[in-house]
Order: C-alpha cells, then structure tokens, then sequence
C-alpha cells in the first residue's frame, strides 16, 4: 500500500553527509513529501516536507527531482544520535500518512 | 512546554479487557490520530478527528473507540473485540488536518495482553 520506495538500511560514517534517497514515482501534483524519524520505542519526530522546491531547515535539506518522482534527505553532518529508521511518505489525502518501512540508518564511530 | 502527551509509557491488560489509552494535546491543533505501530513495521491508522465531537475511521479501526470530547484530548480504548491489541501506540495532532500539515507525535503507549 505504500507509495514510496526506500533502501532496507544504509551505513554513514559519524561527520559525513547521510544521503537518504526515495522513489515516490506515482506522486501526483498536489502531493507533499514528507520525512520524518524513528528512534527506537518513541514516537516518529517531523524532519521536514516539500512538495516542489527544495527545502532547508536546522535539521536536514530535502533534494526534490523536477519531475518529482524522487527525492534524498540529506543530514549533513550526521551524528551517532541521528541513528534512526526514516521515513519518507506522501501524503495521500488529508486524513492519513502512509508509513511504508523505512531506511534504517546506522551512523559509524 | 507545549507538545503531546501519552499516558502510560507502558501497559499491561489481560485478555479480555478493555483499556483505555490517553492522549493530550496543548498546542491547539484541531486534528488528532491514534496509530498503531507492529515491530518492524510502519504505522497504521486506526481513527482520527478533525474536530470536537466528530472522528472517522481509519484503515484498521475494529476493536477500537475513540471521544474527543474536549480538542485537547482524544482517548483510545482498545475492546476485547481486539483480536491482536499488543502493539505500540502513537498519537498525533496537526494545524487542521489537511495535507499540507505536519503531524506530531506523542512518545507513545505500549500496550502488552497477557
């Protein structure tokens, strides 16, 4: 049921940029992109959304394709706390998010 | 200090009874969710509410209940007609509910049938 598609786990040396990429290749155009993350046994934390320009906030930058069939998340300075499984998702219509299963991210010592 | 609050952390019922599960909000959001999360997977929605005394169905409501008596509060009770209620459960609240809205989340109840 999910409409976004995201690599099972991914690895980032601590420093380094954490690039998260995101297939949503059935998007329609009024469709936000939303990201957001999951420490483990809390509750999901709001990283950042767009729907076509790119985004910038204290936290991540959101990378939007022009034809929007995809995105990346980009951490630039990740953390051993930024250790986490992110979600990307579109918003299907005003009442629900759609969680698929996200990218587990590990961020090495 | 505004934000959502889940009451209890965790939560342990015997089969057969009904437990109610708190949310609370004070960041004046008209639109609560209850979600319900199963290891390893991602978060399914149960009911929301868009306003005072008015909720809908989500994809997995049965064996659930819902108020929302009050907009800052929006409990869940989780029935005995609940055949699979060991979960982890996630509350959330948004502006207005529409899809240009950011939900946020609560820390979340684990709740345990013995």
């Amino acid at each position: 049921d999910a409409k976004t598609t995201q690599p099972t786990s991914m690895d980032c040396a601590e420093g380094r940029a954490a690039n998260l990429p995101c297939n949503h290749s059935t998007i329609s155009g009024n469709e936000y992109v939303y990201w957001y993350r999951q420490i483990h046994s809390q509750g999901p934390q709001y990283i950042i959304h767009g729907l076509k320009n790119n985004e910038t906030n204290e936290m991540a930058s959101l990378i939007i394709t022009e034809d929007r069939k995809s995105s990346t998340l980009i951490l630039p300075h990740a953390t051993l706390r930024d250790t986490a499984v992110y979600y990307c998702i579109v918003r299907v219509r005003d009442d629900k998010i759609i969680f698929g299963k996200g990218t587990r991210l590990h961020i090495l010592p | 200090d505004g934000g959502i609050t889940q009451s209890p952390k965790y939560l342990f019922r015997k089969e057969g009874q009904n437990v109610t599960l708190s949310c609370e909000q004070n960041l004046n959001h008209d639109a609560m969710y209850w979600y319900r999360q199963d290891p390893g997977q991602g978060l399914r929605l149960i009911y929301y509410s868009q306003i005072v005394n008015d909720f809908q169905k989500g994809d997995i409501a049965e064996g659930y209940s819902v108020s929302r008596e009050k907009k800052e509060s929006f409990p869940l009770t989780v029935t005995s007609a609940q055949k699979n209620p060991t979960a982890f459960y996630l509350c959330a609240s948004s502006i207005y509910g529409t899809s240009s809205d950011t939900q946020y989340f609560g820390p979340g109840t684990r709740l345990t049938v013995l």
